[in-house]
């Protein structure tokens, strides 16, 4: 079965660190998600990216999250400096979209971040 | 922000009975989404529903829609341990973004 692949699976860092998680969507896959998962908030959107083009990163804190696709099978999520309010569960989903259709979105096991 | 709500929080049966989740949205939609989440694992999905749909089953899933009422329900039947998890529902807005809801945590006894 293709799978979303995220990696690192967790990570323990302390504050102000450097942090990139990375994610490999299922090939042939055009759209790409970044989620972040607390008890708190639940499942926020952070990301997306079509056909490697970012097309909304507006529930991303822009002073310390950046989010690119390199290329078509991987797409990095970074935070810089981190904070011990980052701490969370980052997914990464992709999709084929079909136009006009949400279509499922396949989601990897996640990055555990814990911030000190 | 959350469109969709689900209710109730949290649900414990017995192995073999059934387990009923609602979700209830307050904008319309295109087409409204169920997902599973096992403990420390990602999201799966389970079943897409359309707007002009009003019942969907697959396997021992079953789910309604009623635009009318912007509500759905998720039923699971003759229910296993392995059925133990949390359950979304997502609703789609502009831009093909999902809105997910806080999520059912079904616990089945064995």
């Amino acid at each position: 079965d293709a799978r979303v692949t995220q990696t690192p699976r967790h990570k323990v860092t302390e504050m102000g660190q450097e942090v990139t998680m990375r994610c490999q969507p299922i090939l042939g896959h055009n759209t790409v998600f970044w989620y972040r998962q607390t008890m708190m908030q639940g499942l926020e959107l952070l990301a997306y990216f079509r056909n490697r083009a970012p097309l909304d990163d507006s529930g991303m804190p822009k002073d310390r999250f950046s989010a690119e696709m390199p290329d078509a099978t991987l797409a990095t999520l970074k935070i810089q400096p981190s904070e011990p309010r980052d701490s969370a569960v980052y997914f990464c989903a992709s999709e084929r979209a079909v136009s006009g259709f949400n279509q499922p979105q396949h989601f990897g096991d996640g990055t555990r971040l814990s911030i000190l | 922000s959350q469109q969709g709500e689900e209710d109730p929080q949290a649900l414990s049966i017995q192995e073999g009975e059934n387990a009923t989740m609602n979700c209830s949205y307050k904008t319309s939609i295109n087409n409204l989404q169920w997902y599973r989440q096992n403990s420390g694992r990602g999201l799966v999905h389970l079943i897409l529903i359309r707007s002009n749909e009003r019942e969907k089953h697959s396997g021992r899933l079953r789910v309604t829609l009623d635009t009318s009422k912007k509500s759905s329900s998720l039923l699971i039947t003759a229910s296993r341990a392995a059925d133990t998890a949390s359950y979304f529902c997502a609703t789609d807005r502009a831009d093909y973004k999902l809105s997910f809801g806080a999520g059912t945590t079904v616990t089945v006894r064995a």
